[in-house]
């Protein structure tokens, strides 16, 4: 039982490169969540599912699309890397809306 | 937007004192709040969760409380340890999480 997993761990891209970060969980979460940490911001919903085939707009979508085409992934894509988006990005799953549990967190550089 | 404050941004407290902080909401549309420790380099761990107004929940030497009509929540942590350090983040839920900036707390040995 491996909980919430991010791949990759770090990346570095160039402006206007894509790239996909994958969120995958054992735990058979209903919920999942994709934030981003920026310093003095704390934690800020992109986007969040709340079952298979379902994904939903959070407070900072702009950039980001995201897909839950299994129960046990959630991907967050960025189709043309800014560098305003460099920041650490969590995934967290949960089998209500009252928890989430957090994977380790995707550090993510933009040239 | 539903903003969630935390205060104090960070504190300081010698090992063996005790401390609290402050998380503030609004309280209209209110289901759950959330108390988080997360430490550097790590991921964000659920420490308590409470739905009820006067709602109270504790945890060794860690407690937190409710009050969804004035809309705070207070973490106590009794004889603080180093092994605390970390910071706390609450978040409120309505249809999503709303985290607030998190308190940073260090104890110094």
């Amino acid at each position: 039982n491996a909980g919430v997993t991010q791949t990759p761990k770090f990346r570095v891209l160039k402006t206007g490169q894509s790239m996909t970060l994958l969120c995958a969980q054992d735990m058979n979460h209903e919920y999942m969540y994709w934030y981003r940490q920026d310093p003095g911001m704390g934690l800020r919903l992109i986007h969040y599912s709340v079952g298979e085939g379902t994904t939903a707009k959070g407070e900072v979508p702009d950039g980001y699309n995201v897909s839950r085409l299994k129960k046990q992934n959630f991907l967050l894509g960025l189709e043309s890397a800014a560098p305003s988006q460099t920041s650490v990005y969590f995934c967290a799953g949960g089998r209500s809306s009252y928890e989430q549990y957090f994977g380790p967190g995707t550090r993510l550089t933009v040239t | 937007i539903l903003n969630v404050e935390q205060s104090p941004q960070s504190l300081h407290v010698q090992e063996g004192d005790s401390t609290n902080f402050t998380c503030s909401f609004p309280s209209s549309n209110f289901y759950a709040l959330h108390w988080y420790r997360w430490e550097t380099a790590k991921s964000p761990e659920a420490l308590f969760v409470m739905t009820l107004n006067g709602d109270e929940k504790k945890k060794g030497r860690i407690s937190a409380t409710l009050n969804t009509k004035e809309g705070y929540s207070y973490l106590y942590i009794k004889g603080s340890q180093p092994e605390d350090s970390a910071t706390y983040l609450c978040a409120r839920t309505g249809n999503q999480f709303y985290f607030g900036t998190g308190t940073s707390l260090t104890v110094i040995p």
